[in-house]
């Protein structure tokens, strides 16, 4: 059973081009992340929401949007792709919004040509 | 703003070593540092959390220890077995500044290869 699940695995697109990148947990938990590693391998957070509402917003392009249904969906959309946009996109969760451990998705690797 | 160092960046060991992998961080107003363990393809996997109230977190073979004041954590791994082989990233979460909670600022991580 998959704690936190992300799809697609993998996603090559086209410059300008938009997609999402879908993510869900069954764990029961309250927070909800999307963090980006780049080509170097640095993770960096991107956004997080707890209990449905963003509660960090890093500085990322407004192409970004996030959106959770609900508390076991965090999705993320992008519009207008660029090729400096290609990286893997970690989906995470975690009981609370501090202090607790974090439960990463596989990932996504997204190419943009 | 919240840095954190890892050294080294790679290390390769026969099986059986015990090894010691390090971690620094600039800002010392933490709530917590953890450790994670990344393999090729895959997501992070948690290995300890540390409170900020805490010297140390053992799980297993691992040992992860903090130091908050001089802003270190090392994490211990005894009797190395390939299966081990991975990155290892080390993360803290929170800095004097409001814009370091609720997020974890990641290292770049080790590169561990333990060799059979």
């Amino acid at each position: 059973d998959t704690a936190v699940s992300q799809t697609p695995k993998y996603l090559v697109t086209q410059m300008g081009n938009d997609k999402s990148i879908k993510c869900e947990q069954n764990l029961g938990h309250d927070t909800m992340y999307w963090y980006k590693q780049d080509s170097k391998k640095f993770l960096k957070i991107m956004f997080s929401y707890n209990n449905k509402e963003l509660i960090i917003n890093e500085t990322v392009p407004n192409r970004f949007s996030p959106k959770s249904p609900d508390k076991a969906h965090l999705n993320l959309h992008i519009n207008s792709l660029e090729l400096g946009d290609s990286a893997v996109y970690f989906c995470a969760s975690s009981q609370a919004r501090y202090n607790s451990p974090l439960h990463f998705g596989n990932g996504t690797r997204l190419t943009v040509t | 703003k919240q840095e954190v160092t890892q050294i080294p960046a790679a290390l390769s060991v026969p099986e059986g070593e015990n090894l010691v992998l390090n971690c620094s961080f600039t800002d010392s107003a933490i709530y917590n540092l953890q450790w994670f363990r990344q393999d090729p393809g895959k997501g992070l996997t948690s290995l300890l959390l540390i409170q900020s109230s805490q010297r140390e977190q053992t799980s297993g073979r691992l040992n992860a220890s903090l130091d908050k004041s001089s802003g270190r954590s090392t994490l211990y791994i005894a009797a190395s077995q390939p299966g081990d082989s991975a990155t290892y990233l080390c993360a803290v979460e929170g800095g004097r500044k409001s814009s370091s909670n609720y997020k974890l600022t990641f290292g770049k991580g080790t590169l561990l290869t333990v060799n059979p």
